[in-house]
């Protein structure tokens, strides 16, 4: 696997509370990314970052933010879970328009 | 929303005999790729073939694109047990996001 971890790999979370979802890389490409995954959609990007402190939205970022202060870490933020973000969270890297590698996932339940 | 979709949602076959699977989209791209996802798993990524190129392999693994038609078809030869997973095509625009459709689950039958 590429050298990213995501953390937390599980979560339980209750409605109206927020979380954060952190990637972290060590192979210090340029972009990164975050995508959910639900049934029958395949995966839908939330936001992603071209650069430290260079971030931009995805198809599904309402109720999202972002925020990358180092090369290697990019956090993901549900400011006030609601259950429709019950779901799995990828983080991806790449370098321009090359092949992403994708983490782990996070599985996120918000009851 | 989705650029790509894929073609069929399922396809169950024998082990030994091939699988293809088509990917519709609906803009202009810089480059398609194709991923792999095995249950609970994270996607790896399998192949990459340019807006300028018609057809690359990789191992078992064949990819055509056709700009005019704006489709893209990977075929998987001899497959076996372990291919048994979803296939996604994704497309790259020149904005270097990549957009999914919501795949193939392929299962290879022993």
């Amino acid at each position: 696997d590429a050298g990213i971890t995501q953390s937390p790999r599980h979560k339980v979370t209750e409605t109206g509370t927020p979380v954060t979802l952190r990637c972290h890389q060590t192979e210090n490409h340029r972009y990164m990314y975050w995508y959910r995954q639900d049934p029958g959609h395949g995966l839908r990007l939330i936001h992603y970052s071209y650069g430290v402190k260079d971030t931009d939205k995805g198809e599904v970022s309402d109720g999202y933010s972002v925020s990358r202060s180092k090369t290697e870490d990019f956090l993901l933020t549900l400011e006030s879970a609601t259950s429709s973000q019950t779901s799995v969270y990828f983080c991806a890297i790449s370098e321009e328009t090359s092949e992403q590698y994708f983490g782990p996932g996070t599985r996120l339940t918000v009851t | 929303s989705q650029q790509g979709e894929e073609d069929p949602q399922a396809l169950s076959i024998q082990e030994g005999e091939n699988a293809t699977m088509n990917c519709s989209y609906k803009t202009s791209i810089n480059n398609l790729q194709w991923y792999r996802q095995n249950s609970g798993r994270g996607l790896v990524h399998l192949i990459l073939i340019r807006s300028n190129e018609r057809e690359k392999h990789s191992g078992r693994l064949r990819v055509t694109l056709d700009t005019s038609k704006k489709s893209s078809s990977l075929l998987i030869t001899a497959s076996r047990a372990a291919d048994t997973a979803s296939y996604f095509c994704a497309t790259v625009s020149n904005d270097y996001k990549l957009s999914f459709g919501a795949g193939t689950t392929v299962t290879v039958r022993a």
